[in-house]
């Protein structure tokens, strides 16, 4: 156990539609950051926070957009639902920047 | 964008044996890291390595890095059914991009 959760686990949308994933970083840390991982694929990064900053982002369109609040805790949120889009979502919390990640357990999203 | 590439991308043994997962990477880095995955769920940090690092060891794991050949390997000794998982190596060059992960090596350990 990392002590980071993420919610929910599970979720299916259809195409088109807007969802939010949640993500609560480890006591103490500062950083989170957000991989998509499609199925038998390496976690690809998709954008970072640092103090409710951005701090670097993938590649990975605008329609992908973030928000970290003042607790540390994130979200991420995605427009304009597409099939690809289907993945598992992991957000990762670090005491800093360049500090080891510790990863939650994931949410998967079906789009339809 | 991948930046390691893990080899193989599969690997079956018995319990006991030993299993050897290797990792190539195209840039410099500062860090190397291997992580553990089981079923699809969240990533378990295994080790980190340094760029001025070459071996280094933690309980029943061994990882060495090669700077000057980019790649890196992950040794686990006296393999138990519980080390059934998928294993990545993911890099950190230090830019924008942080972690950049390969797409993984799917050890079975048979009992």
């Amino acid at each position: 156990e990392t002590g980071v959760t993420q919610s929910p686990t599970h979720l299916i949308k259809t195409r088109g539609q807007q969802v939010t994933l949640r993500c609560s970083s480890q006591s103490g840390h500062n950083t989170v950051s957000w991989y998509q991982q499609a199925l038998g694929q390496g976690p690809q990064f998709i954008f970072q926070y640092y103090r409710e900053e951005e701090n670097g982002r993938g590649n990975f369109p605008p329609r992908f957009s973030g928000l970290q609040f003042p607790n540390y805790s994130s979200e991420l949120n995605v427009n304009a639902l597409e099939l690809d889009d289907s993945a598992l979502y992991l957000c990762a919390s670090s005491l800093g920047v360049a500090e080891t990640q510790y990863f939650g357990p994931g949410t998967r999203l079906l789009v339809l | 964008s991948q930046q390691g590439e893990e080899d193989p991308q599969a690997l079956s043994i018995q319990e006991g044996e030993n299993a050897t997962m290797n990792c190539s990477y195209k840039t410099s880095i500062n860090n190397l890291q291997w992580y553990r995955q089981n079923s699809g769920r969240g990533l378990v940090h295994l080790i980190l390595i340094r760029s001025n690092e070459r071996e280094k060891h933690s309980g029943r794991l061994r990882v060495t890095l090669d700077t000057s050949k980019k790649s890196s390997s992950l040794l686990i000794t006296a393999s138990r059914a519980a080390d059934t998982a998928s294993y990545f190596c993911a890099t950190d060059k230090g830019g924008s991009e942080k972690l950049v992960f390969g797409k993984g090596t799917k050890l079975t350990v048979n009992p």
